[in-house]
């Protein structure tokens, strides 16, 4: 089983809608995570960090998280053409000091 | 730009040559880390050094071998690598006891070993 699991997509949306991005995890003790936005040929950008049960906000973007169901996801308000890139999901045990990455979610916002 | 800088950003080498990656971060982090991305999988955790302790990844060769003279900076010495070992490799910083393990990727180095 894979530590962290996101659809790969390709994900595509239009231009001012919302993206929604999802990811779980299969370590139940893991304690924080994070979102990373990676363009072609670039490393990955954090784009937020979420560590307690519900919502958090930032601009446009706000993640979710429900330890119960083992779930993290990424809502994109007012999607930009800019926003087309990899989303990676990465969760942070609570033991040690690893990380763990999904394989990403490939947006595309179409103009 | 993050505050990490990784040199050199494009490397060639055959599979008889030695080389080193170095990493070095400017934003008061006390721990560093080395990541393996090769396509359509997942960032791939190496080498972790926090507070003078190192981490590994028991699945990676001998063949990479880390160092961490001081907090600041991090080198990965490479010898005798496989053309699978050809990947993006990056460098990661982060602050481990301010509770937010937040990680800031420096821009990487594009690996081929032919």
């Amino acid at each position: 089983q894979k530590e962290v699991e996101q659809n790969s997509g390709p994900l595509s949306v239009p231009e001012g809608a919302i993206a929604s991005l999802n990811c779980t995890y299969s370590d139940r003790v893991s304690q924080s995570f994070f979102w990373y936005r990676q363009y072609s040929g670039k490393s990955p950008e954090l784009i937020m960090s979420i560590y307690s049960n519900g919502d958090k906000e930032d601009g446009r973007f706000t993640a979710q998280l429900n330890k119960a169901s083992q779930y993290v996801s990424l809502l994109i308000r007012d999607s930009q053409p800019s926003d087309s890139a990899t989303y990676l999901c990465a969760v942070r045990r609570s033991t040690g000091n690893q990380f763990y990455f999904g394989t990403g979610t490939s947006l595309t916002v179409i103009p | 730009e993050t505050g990490v800088t990784q040199t050199p950003r494009h490397l060639v080498m055959g599979m008889t040559n030695k080389k080193s990656l170095k990493c070095e971060q400017h934003l008061g982090h006390n721990a560093m880390y080395w990541y393996k991305q090769s396509a359509k999988k997942p960032l791939e955790l190496m080498f972790v050094y926090s507070l003078e302790e190192r981490v590994e990844n028991n699945s990676v060769p001998s063949r990479f071998s880390p160092e961490c003279p001081n907090s600041s900076h991090l080198f990965l010495h490479l010898h005798t690598l496989q053309p699978e070992d050809s990947a993006l490799y990056l460098c990661a910083s982060s602050h481990r006891d301010r509770g937010d393990y937040e990680q800031y990727f420096g821009p990487g180095t594009r690996l081929t070993v032919t």
